[in-house]
């Protein structure tokens, strides 16, 4: 079946950029999703990449995907305190191209 | 704007009682779902509803039911709740399949089976 995996943690500095890491098996992914998750709250959609791109940039997010390696990454420039959640990544795929999420990041932002 | 709200956000209730978790959406989004999210588990679906009397499995679909009678609710029922279905409930929606429309979340039901 299909997997999409995350690294558990990420600390970074306030002002640093913040590179978030997803690797998935299902080669047939149409879109790939970032979402954020801030504590008490729902999944709030950050982003999406559509298969057939390899960089989307918005505002201070950057997503790349590398379909040779099955990669998706998120960097967020300048990171601040509020940004600090738990990213998931998810990709759509399988059968009924329902969404897989990866377990999530958990991003720190130290002051 | 209301967009998709969650009910109760907090449940407590015994092994063997039958607990149902709401969902309403204003959007008219055809598609709603139910995930679990536990530790270790990120988010697992559970049930999904393409349309209005319409719902399928997901990967988790074992002790709930669903129902879709109307476009804009979907409830999820745990017929006799096991300790095991302690967790966060999100429900969600989109205009159109998983593959083409991104996914809109509720702010979850903490649920606790004692």
């Amino acid at each position: 079946g299909e997997d999409v995996e995350q690294s558990l943690f990420l600390s970074v500095r306030e002002g640093d950029s913040s590179v978030i890491n997803c690797t998935y098996t299902d080669s047939s992914s149409t879109y790939l999703y970032w979402y954020k998750q801030e504590p008490g709250a729902g999944l709030q959609l950050l982003t999406y990449i559509f298969s057939n791109m390899d960089m989307k940039q918005d505002q201070r997010l950057t997503v790349l995907l590398n379909k040779k390696d099955k990669h998706l990454s998120l960097r967020i420039a300048d990171t601040q305190t509020g940004d600090s959640a738990i990213y998931f990544c998810a990709e759509t795929g399988g059968a009924g191209n329902m969404l897989t999420f990866g377990g999530g990041t958990r991003l720190m932002v130290k002051p | 704007d209301a967009g998709i709200t969650q009910s109760p956000r907090y449940k407590i209730t015994e092994t063997g009682r039958q607990v149902t978790l709401m969902c309403h959406q204003t959007w008219s989004h055809s598609y709603m779902f139910w995930y679990r999210q536990d530790l270790g588990h990120g988010l697992r679906l559970i049930y999904y509803s393409a349309a209005a009397d319409i719902t399928d499995k997901g990967e988790v679909p074992d002790g709930y039911v669903v129902s879709r009678s109307k476009t804009e609710n979907f409830p999820l029922t745990l017929e006799s709740a096991t300790r095991s279905q302690t967790s966060v409930y999100f429900c969600a929606s989109s205009k159109g399949p998983p593959g083409n429309q991104p996914q809109h979340f509720g702010d979850g039901t903490r649920l606790s089976i004692l």
